[in-house]
């Protein structure tokens, strides 16, 4: 069973571009969530999408946002790109929403910001 | 308020022994759940073990287990017989069901570092 996966995984943007993350989750998850992760404040929630709608949001200007396909296929993106949007850029699927549903992640996609 | 508290920044063990580390927890909430992950180096966050709120034994997976001690608030993760490939950063995160369960909260982390 593949896991989840995204792209790219590597990129670097220059200040002021934008730029779309993909992720698709393991195949019959409907729960995507998204987390921003740099040296500074550690690992930090961005979105959680089920079935299209986004449940949950962080607390993140609005150049984040993301969305999902009906295949529970995601993407987010950030404009406007700022040095400190450097990091690493995870998605993580779950079959559900609940907190009893185990959440899996992918490889990340490690975002330089020049 | 810091709701995942990871104490111990980093770790030494010696190959072939035990050890535990340290995630306290906070919160109002009666249904959650709680996890642990290990991230190596190369970034990929690797889910190792869950316990849920109402489970009443220790979540155990392979040479991981979870020392639940809900009144405590507290859910060490045990790594028995340990090598040197568990040398990576580990993460307990929680998840709340007043979220409606989509987000997960992380402690800091915990760097392990396995010695030969």
């Amino acid at each position: 069973k593949a896991g989840v996966t995204q792209t790219p995984r590597y990129l670097i943007k220059t200040r002021g571009q934008q730029v779309t993350l993909s992720c698709s989750p393991i195949s019959g998850h409907r729960s995507v969530s998204w987390y921003q992760q740099t040296p500074g404040q550690g690992l930090q929630f961005l979105f959680e999408y089920f079935s299209e709608t986004q449940r949950n949001k962080g607390n993140f200007p609005g150049r984040f946002s993301g969305r999902q396909f009906s295949n529970s296929r995601s993407e987010m993106n950030v404009s406007t790109l700022e040095l400190g949007d450097s990091a690493l850029y995870l998605c993580a699927s779950s079959l559900t929403t609940g907190p009893g549903n185990t959440i899996y992640f992918g490889e990340g996609s490690w975002l330089t910001v020049v | 308020a810091q709701k995942i508290t990871q104490t111990q920044p980093g770790m030494f063990v010696q190959e072939k022994e035990a050890v535990t580390l340290d995630c306290t927890y906070d919160t109002s909430d009666q249904s959650y759940g709680l996890f642990w992950y290990k991230q190596p180096s190369s970034g990929e966050m690797i889910f190792l073990i869950y316990q849920g709120s109402y489970d009443e034994q220790n979540a155990t997976e392979g040479r991981y287990s979870l020392n639940f001690q809900k009144a405590r608030k507290s859910a060490n993760l045990v790594i028995s017989a340990s090598q040197l490939g568990d040398s990576a950063m580990y993460f307990c995160a929680m998840r709340e069901r007043r979220n409606q369960g989509g987000k997960l909260i992380f402690g800091q982390g915990t760097e392990l570092s396995v010695k030969p």
